[in-house]
């Protein structure tokens, strides 16, 4: 399934660089969310784009940056990380509007901070 | 705000086993109750949701129960098989949108041939 896509699949940064996060989605869906995915921890929504407008920024600190320029693409620029913020960085998208949409997924990108 | 809890954290289980993972959510208006599986190192995928307007849906060897009163909600996997193995995320959440979804921190769920 190529319904959501996102790169890269790894990354390795420093605490001093800047990287972006892709995601694309070919479902044509109208909502897109971060998810932050820790061991042991839940699924922990970051942000939520509907219809490209920011709906929810669920107290994540300002070194996370989204940024929607359509209703098909979401980007995480990342800066000046913490250890604490490797993790599995989920996109998901999902169609608003008419009740319960199911979240579908892309397969992550694995964020490693040194 | 939202709180779900889920147990237990692992669960191993014979193949042909029946197994059980049971969430407790707090808001008494939450009205959306999915169930998501994630294989390793692949993607949540929704398996089934339930409402709560009913209290059981089934799906062949999957069911979802909902206790409104007691608020919590299960999910029951009959006739277990290893492709079943997989980490399994309860999630609640009220209104009509997606956004509002909070998850529980999964079960990892072994299947034992």
């Amino acid at each position: 399934e190529t319904g959501v896509t996102q790169t890269p699949r790894h990354l390795v940064m420093g605490m001093t660089n800047k990287k972006s996060l892709k995601c694309e989605q070919h479902l044509g869906h109208n909502a897109m969310y971060w998810y932050k995915q820790s061991a042991k921890k839940p699924l922990e929504l970051m942000f939520v784009y509907n219809f490209k407008e920011q709906t929810e920024n669920n107290s994540v600190p300002s070194r996370f940056s989204p940024e929607c320029p359509n209703s098909s693409h979401l980007f995480l620029h990342l800066h000046t990380l913490q250890p604490e913020d490797s993790a599995l960085y989920l996109c998901a998208s999902s169609q608003e509007g008419s009740g319960h949409s199911p979240l579908h997924f892309g397969n992550g990108t694995r964020l490693t901070v040194t | 705000g939202e709180n779900v809890e889920q147990h237990p954290s692992t669960l191993s289980v014979q193949e042909g086993d029946s197994a059980v993972i049971k969430c407790t959510y707090s808001d008494s208006a939450s009205n959306y109750f999915p169930w998501y599986k994630q294989e390793l190192g692949k993607r949540p995928q929704l398996i089934i949701d339930i409402r709560s307007n009913v209290g059981e849906k089934k799906d062949q060897r999957i069911a979802v129960t909902l206790n409104k009163t007691a608020k919590h909600f299960s999910l029951h996997i009959t006739e277990t098989q290893p492709e079943d193995s997989a980490v399994y995320f309860c999630a609640a959440s009220k209104g009509y949108n997606t956004d509002k979804l909070i998850f529980g921190t999964g079960t990892r769920l072994q299947v034992f041939p």
